[in-house]
């Protein structure tokens, strides 16, 4: 069964530097996602990608974030100066039609540790 | 073993009971909704949807009810088993973008 898949699995990194956490949707899907879970909470939606535009943001997603596709299989998500607080897992998740009766197939994730 | 009123954050159940996952949603214009499992490291696991024009759906062991009166979803396990043990999250479909998720319930169960 094709899945997404996300690298690296785990990242550490320093405050400050900037980080690109990468994910490959499953091929024939269309829509793609970013959402963040902090460490025993619930899991946030940060941002939703369609036709190489994002289509909604959450306040979370600040000008410190960005979201590329560079090519017809990477979705990529970029952190430009990190902070202590975007410690996290990150998920990436792709749908594959416009209806909202088709669920996102989530990856297993990026665990991002801030120093 | 039930997870009673809303939502409890943890249920306990004895290897072959049933299990039964409350969640309550917050927007009563949300049409979809997903129950997911997560397992220790891993992401959110697809179980099984409803849209918002049915009141119950049946997959393998598992069954979906939604009463839109109350805003209330329930998920039941039939025959639990110990590969059932995970983190369960309720999802409901906001405007087609995102997916809104509730505070999840880790499932543990006994043997």
């Amino acid at each position: 069964e094709p899945e997404v898949t996300q690298t690296p699995s785990h990242q550490v990194t320093q405050m400050g530097q900037e980080v690109i956490l990468r994910c490959v949707p499953i091929s024939n899907h269309l829509y793609f996602y970013w959402y963040r879970q902090i460490l025993g909470q619930k899991v946030e939606f940060l941002v939703s990608f369609y036709n190489n535009e994002i289509s909604e943001k959450s306040e979370i997603f600040d000008d410190q974030f960005s979201v590329e596709r560079p090519d017809g299989s990477n979705f990529t998500l970029k952190i430009r100066s990190t902070k202590l607080e975007d410690s996290a897992m990150y998920f990436c998740a792709s749908r594959k039609g416009a209806q909202g009766n088709q669920p996102q197939h989530f990856g297993d994730g990026t665990r991002l540790s801030i120093l | 073993g039930e997870s009673v009123g809303l939502h409890l954050p943890t249920l306990s159940v004895q290897e072959g009971d049933n299990s039964i996952i409350n969640c309550a949603y917050s927007n009563s214009a949300s049409d979809y909704f997903i129950w997911y499992k997560q397992e220790s490291g891993k992401g959110p696991q697809f179980i099984i949807d409803i849209r918002s024009n049915m009141d119950k759906r049946q997959g393998q062991r598992v069954t979906v009810l939604l009463n839109k009166t109350v805003k209330h979803l329930s998920l039941q396990i039939a025959a639990t088993q110990p590969g059932d043990s995970a983190v369960y999250f309720c999802a409901e479909n906001i405007n087609d973008y995102k997916l809104s998720f509730g505070a999840g319930t880790t499932v543990t169960v006994r043997a």
